[in-house]
């Protein structure tokens, strides 16, 4: 399979604790993407990176929230000291370019008890 | 004022007939337009892209876009119980780095 990959598909922790979550991209793509959507919302963008480098953040992306690519291949988004707000659906996607579409991962559902 | 705006549905359409999806955009930088398919419980899943004005084909699927009146649309013939979905429309900007923002998704419920 060589579509977007994440793991875990499902985490359930409780308030306070940190999470993190694993992307891999499909392989010849050099851009990643993080959303979060919340139920009857569209996905939210929050950073990009091309290769390894960070290039943009959104305003959401709080200071409990950091992403990595290290390799410029898979991606990690850690969440520190959860909130119940946090709760949602974390989606990762792939693409390789400008204009080039993005392909999105099965997403990991995350709970904050 | 969002940046795309759907609205959220739901549209239902019997079976066979032509699902039509609207969408508009406030940033006339947007370049190209996107629609996504997306079950409940499940990711987004890409249907078709457009970034010149006018309709592109693509099997049952025709999107459509108007860049001087800031609207896209999905045209869906011969609709199908298995079209029933929430569809996103997502544009992005080219210039700097490619943001793609997303709209809230319009529901449709095709009935047998």
């Amino acid at each position: 399979d060589t579509g977007v990959s994440q793991n875990p598909r499902h985490k359930i922790t409780k308030r306070g604790q940190n999470v993190t979550f694993r992307c891999d991209p499909i392989s010849e793509h050099n851009r990643l993407y993080w959303y979060r959507q919340t139920l009857g919302q569209g996905p939210e963008f929050l950073t990009y990176f091309q290769n390894e480098a960070q290039l943009e953040k959104s305003r959401l992306l709080s200071d409990r929230f950091s992403a990595e690519r290290p390799k410029g291949s898979f991606s990690t988004l850690e969440i520190q000291r959860t909130e119940q707000g946090d709760s949602a659906m974390y989606l990762c996607a792939s693409g390789r370019g400008p204009q080039e579409t993005q392909y999105f991962g099965p997403g990991t559902r995350l709970l904050v008890l | 004022q969002k940046e795309v705006e759907q609205n959220s549905g739901p549209l239902s359409v019997p079976e066979g007939a032509i699902a039509s999806l609207n969408c508009t955009y406030s940033d006339r930088g947007s370049q190209s337009f996107f629609w996504y398919r997306q079950y409940s419980g499940k990711s987004p899943e890409l249907i078709m892209f457009i970034y010149s004005n006018g309709d592109k084909e693509d099997g049952r699927f025709t999107a459509q876009l108007n860049k001087a009146s800031q609207y896209v649309s999905l045209l869906i013939r011969d609709s199908q119980p298995s079209d029933s979905a929430t569809y996103l429309c997502a544009g992005t900007s080219i210039g700097g780095y490619q943001k793609v923002t997303f709209g809230t998704g319009t529901k449709l419920q095709v009935i047998p």
